[in-house]
């Protein structure tokens, strides 16, 4: 069956420090891969994506991503955070062999930084 | 505010009893989006549109619920007797080309009691 991995169910931080959210995908063939951001009672926004091309995709707020297909990853990426990235963060794909439009989610990622 | 809307925001219902809730999607999107999120997961799909045409269902989803989208525009989403496990945010989003990314509105919080 389809599914997203997202090993990191907590993470806290310093500011200042690397973010680096793993994120994982089973899924056959083409697929275009998503990061969702949730603040605090807030609704899920869309942080950056990848569909084809330079597999290194920058989105707002300074983050970044990589696919390596050989791995079946995107991890999210930022060089320094800071206390207002406090979030919980949801890796997704749609499209593989079936080519649903359907946007399959990981369980999320919980991130506290400490100012 | 031109982005999803949905309606009500929360809804405390007794078991057994039906609700429904609303969504608007981005007024150009033609495919739109029902999800259930339970605290701890991350937005589980239960169903989608192309403009009027429920196109996939989950598996998962109880014969007590339904959707539709008849005009292509907003979308209702009912669940008939209600579960103390149904309790959950539902979210709805919309989107245009699959490559896009879907936006999501702030979700209606039902609470089975």
């Amino acid at each position: 069956a389809q599914s997203v991995s997202q090993h990191n169910h907590h993470v806290i931080l310093s500011e200042a420090a690397s973010l680096e959210l793993g994120c994982n995908y089973s899924y056959g063939g083409t697929v275009n891969l998503f990061w969702y951001v949730q603040y605090p009672g807030q609704h899920l926004q869309l942080l950056l994506k990848y569909f084809s091309g330079d597999p290194l995709v920058k989105g707002i707020k300074g983050f970044e991503a990589e696919f390596i297909k050989s791995k079946f990853s995107f991890n999210l990426r930022k060089p320094s955070v800071q206390w207002s990235d406090t979030a919980e963060y949801f890796c997704a794909v749609n499209g593989g062999t079936s080519g649903t439009y359907k946007y399959i989610f990981g369980t999320g990622t919980r991130l506290k930084v400490l100012a | 505010d031109t982005g999803v809307s949905q309606d009500p925001r929360h809804k405390i219902t007794k078991r057994g009893q039906n609700v429904t809730f609303r969504c608007d999607p981005i007024s150009e999107h033609n495919r739109l989006y029902w999800y259930r999120q339970t605290l701890g997961q991350g937005p589980e799909f239960l169903t989608y549109f192309q403009n009027e045409a429920q196109l996939e269902k989950s598996r998962l989803l109880s014969d007590r619920f339904s959707a539709e989208r008849p005009k292509g525009s907003f979308s209702t989403l009912e669940i008939q007797r209600t579960e103390q496990g149904d309790s959950a945010m539902y979210l709805c989003a919309s989107s245009t080309e699959r490559v896009a990314g879907a936006f999501f509105g702030q979700g209606t919080r039902l609470t089975v009691v």
